[in-house]
């Protein structure tokens, strides 16, 4: 069935790096634009970043732009999120998702994943 | 940059109940919006794309309509499963962004 698995989180000291991977299965993952979408503990959801099918155009939220980048793997249908500088206010459950239909943004998020959890604490 | 208002922030209804949540965006966005509901511990879950049309598998009884700056979700008649937090989300080429979300209580 189509689903998107989420990996990567955990308890990161202040300053410190984490890749975030979001590996997809039962669709054809090379042609669909990806998002990620963070919700911090209690709060509601923040959209990250979008990269294209092919990983020519990748956007970002202005609260993430130079510290996240977003990339992906079409061989290995994986989906990545390289976060630096972790701040405190980075703490939040990570959830990559699907454009419906459209290979570039423009469209609503139709699959998303179960999230990973970022916990950024000394 | 273009921002979403839901309201109310809080609702309350009962079981058979006819709802209605509104969302404003701060400028035109055409029908570039879509509706989504989150249950506690659990990702979003899309009712409603380009402001009115269905995803395959929602029932029936939610709807939505509007354009422009103003929109509404409808849940025609409310059942136990639906209560949970409902968010609006513009979409646009590179931009995205949500509501504040409004949560629907059992009354």
């Amino acid at each position: 069935q189509v689903q998107l698995v989420e990996s990567g989180g955990g308890v990161v000291q202040p300053g410190r790096s984490l890749r975030l991977s979001c590996a997809a299965s039962g669709f054809t993952f090379s042609s669909y634009a990806m998002h990620w979408v963070r919700q911090a503990p209690g709060k509601g959801l923040e959209w990250v970043a979008l990269i294209w099918y092919d990983g020519s155009n990748k956007y970002y939220a202005d609260s993430v732009k130079g510290r996240f980048t977003i990339s992906r793997d079409n061989s290995k249908n994986t989906l990545y999120l390289q976060i630096n500088s972790l701040r405190a206010e980075d703490t939040a459950v990570y959830y990559c998702a699907r454009a419906r239909i459209s290979a570039a943004g423009l469209d609503a998020f139709d699959i998303w994943g179960q999230g990973t959890m970022v916990t950024v604490s000394s | 940059d273009i921002q979403l208002t839901q309201s109310p922030s809080t609702l309350s209804a009962s079981v058979g109940d006819r709802v209605t949540i509104t969302c404003r965006a701060s400028q035109n966005i055409s029908t570039w919006l879509a509706w989504y509901q989150q249950k506690p511990g659990k990702a979003p879950k899309l009712l409603i794309y380009k402001a009115s049309s269905l995803e395959g598998g929602v029932p029936s009884r939610f709807s939505g309509s509007g354009s422009g700056t103003e929109f509404t979700l409808t849940i025609s008649s409310l059942q136990p499963d639906d209560f949970a937090i409902y968010y609006c989300q513009h979409y646009d080429t590179y931009f995205i962004t949500f509501g504040q979300g409004t949560r629907l209580e059992i009354k």
